[in-house]
């Protein structure tokens, strides 16, 4: 299977820190879309970004902004200065095989304390 | 977003036995699926639910062990048949509403223990 790789587990930071999260992902597709989610301590998984393999623009949202990097298959994710809110698992996910089911990484659970 | 909720939110069950979960969503769309995440895990998919056709299967899922139903365009049921403990995790649907790569939205999930 091809696989998406979140390399760091656990990630603690102090408050106020930026941190940065890594997602590099395999792929034999031509067109594919890379997301992001947060799970936080709750359960609930909450939709952050997709980004379409076509459009290697960076983007940035608030305190967040992700790094698309086609040549090097990464899509990587930075939360700057973090918030104890910023506290779950993030997954990253891509498409496979051309539909729409999710292919996920196994997560990177950051804590952000205070 | 599409707004999707599940029943039960959570449920404790006995081995042997089977529970029925339902998702919802508050518009038609194309496509759901079921994925499970068990303790401390990552997410996987079981199966993809069209309307009018019996769902597609991942490798490592089986209808018998997982039938699907999806009677119409906003409404769908996993069911977890004979359940072992190793079937204990969270059971969510997700929708992508047009088919075309949107976003995808996860429901909160149903938190399944089997005793």
């Amino acid at each position: 299977a091809q696989k998406v790789t979140q390399a760091q587990t656990e990630i603690s930071v102090v408050e106020k820190e930026d941190v940065t999260l890594d997602c590099v992902y395999e792929t034999r597709d031509t067109t594919y879309y890379l997301f992001w989610y947060k799970q936080p301590p709750s359960g609930e998984l909450v939709f952050l970004i997709r980004r379409n393999s076509f459009d290697e623009q960076n983007e940035i949202s608030g305190r967040y902004s992700w790094n698309f990097q086609k040549s090097t298959s990464s899509f990587n994710f930075t939360i700057t200065a973090s918030q104890v809110v910023d506290s779950a698992v993030y997954f990253c996910a891509r498409t496979e095989g051309g539909s729409e089911k999710l292919v996920f990484g196994k997560g990177t659970k950051l804590t952000v304390n205070p | 977003s599409a707004v999707i909720s599940q029943k039960p939110s959570r449920d404790i069950c006995q081995r042997g036995t089977s529970l029925t979960i339902q998702c919802q969503v508050d518009s038609q769309v194309t496509m759901m699926f079921w994925y499970r995440q068990q303790p401390g895990q990552s997410l996987t998919l079981i199966a993809t639910a069209n309307q009018g056709s019996e769902a597609t299967y991942e490798s490592g899922f089986v209808i018998d062990k997982f039938p699907i139903s999806r009677p119409n365009l906003t409404f769908s049921t996993l069911t977890v048949s004979n359940m072992s403990p190793e079937d204990s995790s969270i059971y969510l649907c997700s929708v992508d509403r047009t088919g075309a790569y949107n976003e995808q939205f996860f429901g909160p999930g149903t938190r399944l223990t089997v005793l």
